[in-house]
């Protein structure tokens, strides 16, 4: 079956725009997390939904980043006003149940000129 | 003494040689640790798992191996092959909880 989904691949965008990067969960994974990994590093963890709702958004960096999945599948990572320090790989991964196995998704690589 | 192996960021290895990479992981209160590999331009890739009440854990051509007393986790791959090139994770999470913790990661290269 197909695995998780992130579009767009790759965004440039300039300092000060808005960005919107999607995931596509596995087809029945009600948990769905938002990781964000810069360059040489390991992934951090930001975001995570349990079905609609943010059960844990502590990991979001300020109130720039927000995260919403209103039907419980599909989420968006919104970031406003980007800055150059946001460039990095944003990961989305979802489990089948909140201490299940997290598949990853291939990430968006965002670039902030 | 007991040694605790050295993280390293790179390691070179030579094809059909053993590969073992360590990992220090910080949080006591971890009962579950993860090892994911992650090939350029692809998310990570789980490996294989282990729990906190086990030392030892073996899948196909991987072992992990826990030392609870030091804080420790490490993953040895067998008769490394050219496929195993990739940036090794380790992680972690606690007891109930959901979101992973990542250690820094290794970058394997397999030698031909």
């Amino acid at each position: 079956g197909a695995g998780v989904s992130q579009t767009p691949s790759n965004k440039v965008t300039e300092k000060g725009k808005y960005v919107e990067l999607r995931c596509d969960p596995i087809s029945g994974h009600t948990a769905l997390y938002w990781y964000r990994q810069s360059l040489g590093q390991g992934p951090e963890f930001l975001i995570y939904f349990q079905g609609t709702g943010a059960a844990d958004d502590s990991g979001l960096p300020n109130d720039r980043f927000f995260a919403v999945r209103p039907e419980g599948s599909v989420s968006t990572l919104k970031i406003q006003r980007t800055e150059r320090g946001d460039s990095a790989v944003y990961l989305c991964a979802s489990s089948d149940r909140p201490s299940g196995e997290q598949f990853f998704g291939p990430g968006t690589r965002l670039t902030v000129l | 003494g007991e040694s605790v192996g050295l993280h390293l960021p790179t390691l070179s290895v030579q094809e059909g040689d053993n590969s073992i990479i360590n990992c220090a992981y910080s949080n006591s209160a971890s009962d579950y640790f993860i090892w994911y590999k992650q090939e350029s331009g692809k998310g990570p890739q789980f490996i294989i798992d282990i729990r906190s009440n086990m030392d030892k854990r073996q899948g196909q051509r991987v072992t992990v191996l826990l030392n609870k007393t030091v804080k420790h986790l490490s993953l040895q791959i067998a008769a490394t092959q050219p496929g195993d090139s990739a940036v090794y994770f380790c992680a972690e999470k606690g007891a109930g909880d959901y979101k992973l913790s990542f250690g820094a990661g290794t970058t394997v290269t397999v030698r031909a």
